[in-house]
């Protein structure tokens, strides 16, 4: 059963304008949650991640929000660019647990030029 | 410093065959995941290792997978035998950490079994 979901399996977005992807999740013991961005033929690298302390996280361009009660989770992407056409991938673990991390099933971001 | 190196980048087999995935993770990283990309479930894990010694195969598919990591810096995938259904892109992935350490992907071994 998928417990990280990403219900939008694509996005576009004109360049310049704000991009939201949402990712939802069932566990609640997930305690920490990563944002994966993929290119064409290439491994998921790393954008951002937030603990479950936290609501908020921002790093440049990208900021992740986290609703717990909600058990939801969405990467704004401000202001998008070309460059940010990619595959994006929610993930999710319990770290007390292990390292086993969740992922959704992704969500393709086409930004228009 | 390299990162995860996986082999072979592409492999087309015949249903039937022996296939084995490679995969050398980062240096001093402690866990090793071995993920499959599919359209239905995206990325899905299905073996991870933590000091070399299996933690969870709970998402290995069938008894014709099986992964082995005989040292820190080494693990194969192996599918015995491959079926259509196997085709998808495997990733493996490496980290340092229990369960807050990014992960670092490789890019991946695509598999075609015809």
């Amino acid at each position: 059963d998928q417990q990280v979901k990403q219900n939008s399996p694509s996005l576009s977005v004109q360049e310049g304008r704000i991009s939201i992807l949402n990712c939802d999740y069932t566990n609640s013991m997930f305690d920490y949650f990563l944002w994966y961005k993929k290119y064409p033929a290439e491994g998921p690298t790393f954008l951002i991640s937030i603990s479950s302390i936290k609501d908020k996280n921002e790093d440049g361009r990208f900021t992740v929000f986290l609703n717990k009660s909600a058990k939801h989770l969405s990467l704004h992407i401000v202001p998008s660019q070309p460059g940010d056409s990619a595959v994006y991938f929610c993930a999710a673990s319990d770290g007390r647990t292990g390292n086993q991390f969740y992922f959704g099933t992704g969500t393709s971001l086409t930004v228009i030029p | 410093d390299a990162g995860v190196i996986q082999s072979p980048r592409h492999e087309v087999t015949e249903m039937g065959q022996e296939v084995t995935l490679r995969c050398k993770p980062i240096s001093g990283h402690n866990s090793l995941f071995w993920y499959r990309q599919t359209m239905m479930r995206g990325l899905e894990l299905l073996i991870y290792f933590n000091n070399n010694v299996p933690i969870d195969d709970s998402g290995m598919p069938e008894d014709r997978f099986s992964a082995k990591m005989p040292n820190a810096s080494f693990s194969t995938l192996k599918i015995q035998p491959s079926e259509p259904r196997d085709s998808a892109v495997y990733f493996c992935a490496s980290s340092f950490g229990t369960g807050t350490g990014e992960l670092f992907f490789g890019e991946g071994s695509r598999l075609t079994v015809l």
